[in-house]
């Protein structure tokens, strides 16, 4: 079945270690996302990528970095300088139709706890 | 003018009501336009595609007004099942292909 997934569901990660969310999807998406949701809060955009070897920052991405090297793939590493980590982080995919993307999928998400 | 906004209630309808939400977008060159639905520490899901000409999805009815730029949602006959937040999508290709999510709008349906 294609799909988008996440993964772990839960971590637990104890301040000032780096950590690496992943996110595969084998839909043939051309864009991937990554948003962070805080409690009783909105999606808020770290990073996205439209190609492969490309992306660009989103509204928050100070304390996060990622990679595209492959269409499939598009982990997020949460660093040390991250100063509030703990949420709940998804990942999405769209296909890129040239002049707009279409509806995007997302996976079932990663808690990250901060211990 | 933030770039998608919404009402972020909660709107507390007694099941069976109609309820109707609205969203207002800043970038006049929007693309595409969606409606998801997110339960409680879940995932958004896509609830429905919003066309020019109006689409209808059995009791979930979307609109889009360009010339104003809002969009909105239509719950008729609502079902406890509805109770979740829902999400305006706006899509900004046209300028730099993020696609843009406002904050929810919580709904909770009443027995």
């Amino acid at each position: 079945d294609g799909g988008i997934t996440q993964s772990p569901k839960y971590l637990f990660r104890k301040e000032g270690q780096n950590v690496t969310l992943s996110c595969e999807q084998n839909l043939n998406h051309d864009a991937m996302y990554w948003y962070r949701q805080d409690p009783g809060q909105g999606l808020r955009l770290i990073y996205y990528s439209q190609i492969v070897n490309d992306f660009q920052k989103g509204d928050i991405a100070e304390g996060y970095s990622v990679s595209r090297e492959k269409k499939e793939s598009f982990p997020l590493t949460v660093t040390s300088a991250q100063k509030n980590p703990t949420a709940f982080y998804l990942c999405a995919s769209s296909i890129n139709r040239g002049n707009f993307n279409t509806e995007a999928f997302f996976g079932q998400g990663t808690r990250l706890t901060v211990v | 003018r933030k770039e998608v906004e919404q009402d972020p209630g909660p709107f507390n309808v007694p099941e069976g009501a109609t309820v109707a939400f609205n969203c207002t977008y800043s970038n006049s060159a929007s693309q595409s336009f969606f409606w998801y639905r997110q339960d409680c520490r879940k995932e958004p899901k896509l609830l429905m595609s919003v066309y020019s000409s109006g689409n209808e999805d059995g009791r979930f009815t979307a609109q889009l007004n360009r010339a104003s730029q809002y969009i909105s949602l239509l719950i008729r006959d609502s079902k406890l099942s509805d109770s979740a937040t829902y999400l305006c999508v706006v899509n900004n290709s046209s300028r730099d292909d993020k696609i843009i999510f406002g904050k929810g709008t919580r709904l909770h349906i009443l027995p």
